[in-house]
């Protein structure tokens, strides 16, 4: 069964600056997605960023990018220029290539505090 | 603005009264879900529908239900809440995952309370 770990449960950044989510998983399969969600304070979750296990180059959306890691199942997502808007629970998730099973998997979130 | 909507946003029922919350969507997406969500817990896949098709996962317990009357709209039954059923319960949708149009856009919860 597929495992997707968030490590850090708690983080904190100032605005403007740069930080890092981790994101560890795994799976026995070779092509799968994965995804990191973002959930406000009180509103609806949304996608940030999806990566794709058969695409080398590493997702990137604006200020959102992500470290894509094959080989050591790493999926970690770096928040550039942080903004007070970015304050928000964030999960990372696995899905299956294989579509009969299109479930995400979630990890437990890390919850990321932007200070003015 | 197309997307998901839930009602009601917070539900308050008492032990083992049936409760139903709602899911529609203006996406016409193929697929809906419906996950648990338990406090500073990850969101946990309990059953979606691809088109008509229901399918359950594993661990599911029988006191969840769910009906699709069309493609807008999908209920989440649940028939004898416990106490152990106060949530955060989110709906998604996905256009077709077969395709790769495998993104899920999400409601924004129905927290339920069991008194």
């Amino acid at each position: 069964a597929q495992t997707v770990t968030q490590s850090q449960p708690e983080m904190s950044v100032q605005e403007a600056e740069t930080v890092t989510l981790s994101c560890t998983y795994d799976t026995s399969e070779n092509n799968y997605y994965l995804f990191w969600y973002k959930q406000p304070p009180s509103r609806q979750m949304i996608l940030v960023i999806r990566q794709e296990a058969y695409k080398q180059q590493n997702a990137t959306e604006n200020r959102f990018s992500v470290n894509f890691q094959k080989a050591a199942k790493s999926f970690s997502l770096k928040i550039s220029d942080s903004q007070l808007g970015d304050t928000a629970m964030y999960f990372c998730a696995f899905m299956s290539f294989d579509y009969n099973t299109d479930k995400l998997i979630f990890g437990t979130g890390t919850r990321l505090q932007v200070f003015p | 603005d197309a997307m998901v909507i839930q009602n009601p946003r917070y539900q308050v029922t008492q032990f083992g009264k049936p409760v139903t919350l709602s899911c529609s969507q203006t996406l016409n997406h193929n697929v809906m879900y419906w996950y648990q969500q338990k406090s500073s817990q990850a969101p946990k896949l309990l059953f979606h529908y691809y088109d008509k098709d229901f399918n359950n996962e594993a661990d599911t317990p029988d006191n969840f239900q769910s009906r699709r009357p069309n493609t807008s709209f999908c209920f989440l039954d649940i028939r004898s809440p416990g106490l152990g059923d106060a949530a955060m319960y989110l709906c998604a949708t996905s256009r077709d995952p077969a395709g790769g149009q495998n993104e899920q856009f999400f409601g924004p919860g129905t927290r339920l309370t069991v008194l």
